[in-house]
């Protein structure tokens, strides 16, 4: 299907497990990035990436980890989850050149 | 320090009525600002954006309005229907940064 797909959707793990969400669109948009949607804050950026190999952070970055070896995937990495974490997460990509994102559907994350 | 700020957590509106969301920004830096739709369980969708060469935009119910001197913009919405029960997002970014800095979102809810 074409689009942004995250997956998985619904995610449960525990404390200090390492948990990865995938993250995949078919347009070849440049930029790629993560949010997290959290109760009085919004969305909040996590990592952002402008093209494949490169990556930089975003406002809420400690405790995640990204990668991107192909343009179609950016996956985020929890490297040892915290209660702290449990979020929503959404992924999103852009062209660029000042055109708006388009967001996946979100991964709901749940650490205990 | 939020650098995009919607006040309203919450906005109730009769069937058929305007509805009027506010956003304000701090960052004189933003030069381009959108706004998102989002219903549960989905990923936030695009809506209406405004570069800051202009003061509105309009796309059929939608306007979004610009006030650069008050930091401020909104989003207009006429008439209202009960598929505009959805939370909303203010965003922004500027020029050449494809980064996105949003607020914390308004719940509109559409009464019947």
């Amino acid at each position: 299907d074409a689009g942004i797909t995250q997956s998985p959707r619904y995610k449960i793990t525990e404390t200090g497990r390492q948990v990865t969400l995938m993250c995949h669109q078919t347009w070849s948009h440049s930029y790629m990035f993560w949010y997290r949607q959290d109760l009085g804050h919004g969305l909040r950026l996590i990592y952002y990436s402008a093209a494949a190999d490169i990556t930089d952070k975003g406002e809420v970055s400690d405790g995640y980890v990204v990668s991107r070896s192909k343009t179609e995937n950016f996956p985020l990495t929890l490297e040892s989850a915290t209660r702290s974490q449990t979020s929503v997460y959404f992924c999103a990509s852009s062209p660029g050149g000042g055109t708006e994102a388009f967001f996946g559907q979100g991964t709901r994350l749940t650490v205990v | 320090d939020q650098q995009v700020k919607q006040n309203s957590p919450s906005l109730s509106v009769q069937e058929g009525r305007i509805s009027i969301l506010n956003c304000d920004y701090t960052n004189s830096m933003f030069d381009y600002f959108l706004w998102y739709k989002k219903y549960p369980a989905e990923g936030p969708t695009f809506l209406i954006s405004i570069s800051s060469i202009k003061d509105k935009n309009e796309d059929g119910r939608f306007t979004v309005f610009l006030n650069k001197s008050a930091k401020h913009l909104s989003l207009h919405i006429v008439p209202s229907q009960p598929g505009d029960s959805a939370v909303y997002f203010c965003a922004a970014t500027d020029f050449g940064n494809e980064k996105l800095t949003f607020g914390t979102g308004t719940r509109l809810t559409i009464i019947p």
